[in-house]
């Protein structure tokens, strides 16, 4: 089983849908949360970092369930920019060893 | 503002090659990382570097070496290069204080091996 997963993609939608991305890890003891961005061939780009009392950046929302263990991530009025790989990101422990999930594929057409 | 300079961005080897890749980090990052993604895969965590020391290890071959420097910059030294080795190599760096958990990535650097 791997540290992080992520829902299979792609997930193909419209401008203008709301699409939640989710994803489970499996060490109780990580400590920070993320998400990021990453275009095709380009290098991974932090979009938001997710904290226990969830946090709202714009049109993106970020979710963390510490009992579960599931961090969630919504993006509201799907732009055609927002097509890339989201990867969920996560610090298993106080090293800066951040473990990447295989990223879901958002692709949002006109 | 500065990033994180990689290069070569794009190295083609044959295999049994040696190839080297360079990390200049953000200025007053102290934090240096690899991470190889061959094609469809996930960012795989190599090595980093805190203040010139190695800090953490990952799946990084025998073959391969890395060092930080005492200007912080990092080099990914490879060896015995194998076709398998052909990925992207991302090197990301971090500072001190409330963006130390903050990764910022370089563009890359593409390896081939032929």
């Amino acid at each position: 089983r791997k540290e992080v997963e992520q829902d299979p993609g792609p997930f193909n939608v419209p401008e203008g849908a709301t699409v939640a991305f989710n994803c489970t890890y499996s060490n109780s003891a990580s400590q920070s949360f993320f998400w990021y961005r990453q275009d095709c061939r380009k290098e991974p780009k932090l979009l938001m970092s997710v904290y226990s009392s969830g946090n709202e950046d714009g049109r993106f929302t970020a979710q963390l369930n510490r009992a579960s263990q599931y961090i969630s991530l919504l993006i509201r009025d799907s732009k055609l920019s927002d097509s890339a790989t989201y990867l969920c990101v996560v610090n298993p422990y106080v090293s800066w060893k951040l473990v990447f999930g295989t990223g879901t594929r958002l692709l949002v057409s006109p | 503002a500065a990033g994180v300079i990689q290069s070569p961005r794009h190295l083609i080897k044959e295999k049994r090659e040696t190839a080297t890749l360079k990390c200049y980090p953000i200025p007053r990052h102290d934090t240096v990382y690899w991470y190889q993604q061959g094609p469809g895969q996930d960012p795989q965590f190599l090595i980093s570097f805190y203040e010139k020391m190695q800090s953490d290890k990952g799946s990084i071959p025998d073959r391969f070496s890395a060092q930080q420097f005492s200007d912080y910059h990092s080099e990914l030294n490879m060896s015995s290069l194998e076709l398998g080795d052909s990925a992207l190599y991302f090197c990301a760096s971090s500072g001190v204080g409330a963006g130390a958990n903050v990764l910022t990535f370089g563009a890359g650097s593409r390896l081939t091996v032929l």
